[in-house]
């Protein structure tokens, strides 16, 4: 039973560039949640995607979009990257929306020079 | 804004040893809590959760406790060994409509001394 994948695992680009990071949902899971983790510090919601849908976003600019697919996966987009985007990049999924404990991927770190 | 924090940023403790891991919540209206354990390179895993009818429930060699009174929760590990080292990190959920929405404290570095 494959868990939360993602990809890549590390990403490197420079100031004002547009970054997609993919995730993959555990097996039976359809709603997909992604966090940012900055270096030393707890995961911060970004925003969960479900029936292809935002249904809730954390306080993050218009900069972070996403899109998920009918076959559940995800996209994270984050357009203009600055300095501080550097984190990792977190997709955690769940059996539904309505189900609270949450399955997180290994992440992808991304730096930005 | 109402956040989750712990107490301690970092733990040492001896193989065999039982640990503490303490973590403080200000939402009051929080109703779901769970604890994460995080590998260097790794997302976080899932450890326990508790809900908030709940004071107490045990896993293999750990337990949550939680006391909505002074609004604590504590993850306790049984006979710790060197592959319990990673950072722990309690999350709890607001409550109503917030699925998907954790809200994480900054987290507590456990080393397990062989």
């Amino acid at each position: 039973d494959a868990g939360v994948t993602q990809s890549p695992t590390h990403l490197i680009k420079t100031r004002g560039q547009q970054v997609t990071l993919r995730c993959s949902p555990k097996s039976g899971h359809d709603t997909v949640s992604w966090y940012q983790q900055a270096l030393g510090q707890g995961p911060q919601f970004i925003f969960q995607y479900y029936e292809e849908e935002e249904r809730q976003r954390g306080n993050f600019p218009d900069r972070f979009s996403g899109h998920q697919f009918p076959n559940y996966s995800s996209e994270l987009n984050v357009n203009a990257l600055l300095l501080g985007d550097s984190a990792l990049y977190l997709c955690a999924s769940s059996r539904d929306r309505y189900n609270e404990k949450l399955f997180f991927g290994s992440g992808t770190q991304l730096s930005v020079l | 804004g109402e956040n989750v924090g712990l107490h301690l940023p970092t733990l040492s403790v001896q193989e065999g040893d039982n640990s503490i891991i303490n973590c403080a919540y200000s939402n009051s209206a929080s109703d779901y809590f769970i604890w994460y354990k995080q590998e260097s390179g790794k997302g976080p895993q899932f450890i326990i959760d508790i809900r908030s009818n709940m004071d107490k429930r045990q896993g293999q060699r750990v337990t949550v406790l939680l006391n909505k009174t002074v609004k604590h929760l504590s993850l306790q590990i049984a006979a710790t060994q060197p592959g319990d080292s990673a950072v722990y990190f309690c999350a709890e959920y607001p409550g109503g409509t917030s699925y998907g929405k954790l809200t994480f404290g900054q987290g507590t570095i456990l080393t397990v001394h062989p």
